[in-house]
């Protein structure tokens, strides 16, 4: 497509469920990256892909969360025993390279009651 | 340490005034990159601009202007003659040369009003 796309665009689910969102970078891009937008923290990096190489997953808040990109493309962040301060918007974005000009995606709103 | 700061949370202007957003940022890296991003209430961060720490030209694009001063650590947006289709939050970011994450300011609201 011609930009990235995230679904769903909008999540709600009860604190202690299983969720996962999905990315689709712009195609091409080999870098891709999650964001995480709250109230109280701002926009903050979560994980890192580029390319086929193991993520970088250093800004992972806890162990709940993990992520996956299969065959260099589509992204999966999950997100266990959700916590209501999980409660965001989750953005994903790519780039062509890493240190390019990345591209946001319209974000996917997570609401954990 | 890296950080990038904001200081204007909100800005209200009435459509056709002139108004600058301001973005401090700090950072040890001679080498670094600087962006703006729009995100309008639909919430999609829309890119504006990139700039690196090496070019301190002052870019023009329509009614937005950047202007980039390493003396103080800033990089301002300007918007003129300013639209209610400008309202928006913007952010400011900072990359620095080996990495990839952005580091992001607060963002500042702007409120343009017919």
């Amino acid at each position: 497509g011609a930009g990235v796309s995230q679904s769903p665009s909008n999540k709600v689910t009860e604190k202690g469920k299983d969720v996962e969102l999905r990315c689709d970078p712009i195609s091409g891009h080999t870098a891709l990256y999650w964001y995480r937008q709250s109230l109280g923290q701002g926009l903050e990096f979560l994980i890192y892909f580029q390319g086929n190489s193991a993520p970088d997953k250093s800004g992972l808040p806890s162990d709940r969360f993990s992520a996956e990109r299969t065959g260099g493309s589509v992204s999966t962040l999950t997100i266990q025993r959700t916590q209501q301060e999980d409660s965001a918007v989750y953005l994903c974005a790519s780039s062509q390279r890493s240190q390019e000009t990345q591209y946001f995606g319209p974000g996917t709103r997570l609401l954990v009651l | 340490a890296q950080k990038v700061t904001q200081a204007q949370t909100e800005i209200s202007v009435v459509e056709k005034e002139d108004v600058t957003l301001d973005c401090v940022y700090e950072t040890r890296d001679t080498t670094y990159y600087l962006f703006w991003y729009k995100q309008p209430p639909s919430g999609e961060l829309v890119f504006l601009i990139r700039r690196n720490s090496f070019d301190e030209q002052n870019e023009i694009s329509g009614r937005y202007s950047w202007n980039f001063q390493k003396s103080t650590s800033s990089f301002n947006f300007t918007i003129t003659a300013s639209q209610v289709v400008d309202s928006a939050v913007y952010f400011c970011a900072l990359e620095t040369s080996g990495t990839y994450k952005y580091i992001f300011g607060t963002g500042t609201r702007l409120k343009v009003l017919a």
